[in-house]
């Protein structure tokens, strides 16, 4: 079992409406997760954090923990063509010094 | 700079050579990092640095590669007799914070190997 997964495919959207991306991950005690954005040929930028259950809102993005399920999501609302881009859940695995990553899910939001 | 500052961007390499990637990292960051990722996944993590101190050197795939990071600033990953598997994008990135809190990381633009 990956210690991240992310097995959804290329994830199209109109311009506007909300993009729905999932993750779980295998490590119980892991406390720390995250969302990276990456554009096609540069590298990853973080767009949010989340530390506790519930649901963690920035602007038009909302990072959702469950760690009971282990489960994380992110909600892009209103999206933007510039919000195109691949989308790494990543997560730091208790008790190593690294953050682990899921091999993204491609976000094409449609004018 | 400002930011990460990978070096060379780009390298092509025969089969057999021996390559060398430069990491800048941000000036203060303690914590530095070499990720590999491949065409279509994710990064994969290959080793941390603390300081000059190599903490955790598991994601190394094999004893071809070696990274070091003498003065605690600048870094260099390694990788001997290159092989076609090993191109990639081999990204580097900093944190000023420490293990299991540097979930903030700053990445450079990586350095896209391709080996022939």
């Amino acid at each position: 079992q990956k210690e991240v997964e992310q097995n959804s495919g290329p994830l199209s959207v109109p311009e506007g409406a909300i993009a729905s991306l999932n993750c779980t991950y295998s490590d119980r005690g892991s406390q720390s997760f995250f969302w990276y954005r990456q554009y096609s040929g540069k590298s990853p930028e973080l767009i949010m954090s989340i530390y506790s259950n519930g649901d963690k809102e920035d602007g038009r993005f909302t990072a959702q923990l469950n760690k009971a399920s282990q489960y994380v999501s992110l909600l892009i609302r209103d999206s933007q063509p510039s919000d195109s881009a691949t989308y790494l859940c990543a997560v730091n695995i208790y008790g190593n010094n690294r953050l682990a990553f899921g091999k993204g899910n491609q976000v094409v939001v449609i004018p | 700079g400002a930011g990460v500052s990978q070096s060379p961007r780009y390298k092509v390499a025969k089969r057999g050579q021996d390559v060398a990637l430069r990491c800048d990292p941000i000036s203060g960051h303690v914590s530095l990092f070499w990720y590999q990722q491949a065409l279509g996944q994710g990064p994969e993590f290959l080793t941390y640095f603390q300081n000059e101190a190599q903490l955790d050197k598991s994601g190394l795939p094999s004893d071809r590669f070696f990274a070091e990071r003498p003065e605690g600033s600048v870094s260099t990953l390694k990788i001997q007799r290159t092989q076609q598997e090993d191109s990639a994008v081999y990204l580097c990135a900093s944190s000023d914070e420490t293990g299991l809190n540097a979930g903030e990381l700053f990445f450079g633009e990586g350095s896209r190997l391709t080996v022939l």
